[in-house]
């Protein structure tokens, strides 16, 4: 059974930091791409970024404007978004998906989601 | 980047009905669209691939059609597990991009 765990989300202030993690479980991790879709309190779903199977290549949203991150490490399962510069309008529900067979971009798999708060 | 506008934005229905959602998108894409079902405080499930693929484990109850612009999601008999919100998203072309939603209530 395909299984991802978020971890990491959190109430920071802004300008603050956090890295997130998803841990993945029953599927060869290392042949897949991974991405994180983020959704604000209340509102749609919002692509963040994507990774390819090796971590050799990455993709970001506009918004991010070099502020996060995305990395794996195929050894543990693990992908990861370290969030920095981090604003009130990052506040929302971080979901890790993993990329199907059929496209990249069509998540198959999503985990239960990370909460990070931005607030002073 | 391609927008994807759904509509109605919300929906009510009573239980056995059948409904339809629509999704149009800015410029073609093919038939690169994906259909979620989306409860409250839950994660997105996915429905539908390639615009009319089933994912695996979703009952036959949804449908989706169409190709290039304008796509629909059909929901057959209504039951109380159905009442949720609905986004489709394109991955077509990068960025990919998901509608507004719409949601979908007990009438």
């Amino acid at each position: 059974e395909v299984q991802l765990l978020e971890s990491g989300g959190d109430l920071v202030q802004p300008g603050g930091s956090l890295r997130l993690s998803c841990g993945a479980s029953g599927f060869t991790f290392s042949t897949y791409d991974m991405g994180w879709v983020r959704q604000a309190p209340g509102k749609g779903l919002e692509w963040v970024s994507s990774i390819s199977p090796s971590g050799a290549d990455t993709y970001y949203a506009d918004f991010v404007q070099g502020r996060f991150t995305i990395s794996r490490d195929n050894s543990k399962n693990t992908v990861y978004l370290q969030t920095n510069s981090l604003r009130a309008e990052d506040t929302a529900a971080y979901y890790c998906a993993r990329g199907s067979p059929v496209a990249t971009y069509y998540f198959d798999y999503w985990g239960q989601g990370a909460l990070v708060t931005v607030s002073s | 980047d391609i927008q994807m506008t759904q509509s109605p934005s919300s929906l009510s229905a009573s239980i056995e009905d059948r409904v339809t959602i629509t999704c149009r998108a800015s410029q073609g894409i093919s038939n690169s669209l994906a259909w979620f079902q989306q409860k409250p405080g839950k994660a997105p499930k996915p429905l539908i691939y390639g615009a009319s693929s089933l994912q695996s484990g979703v009952p036959s109850k949804f449908s989706g059609s169409g190709s290039g612009t304008d796509f629909t999601l059909t929901i057959s008999s209504l039951q109380p597990e159905d009442f949720a919100t609905y986004y489709c998203q394109q991955y077509n072309n990068y960025p990919p991009t998901f509608g507004q939603g719409t949601r979908l209530e007990i009438k």
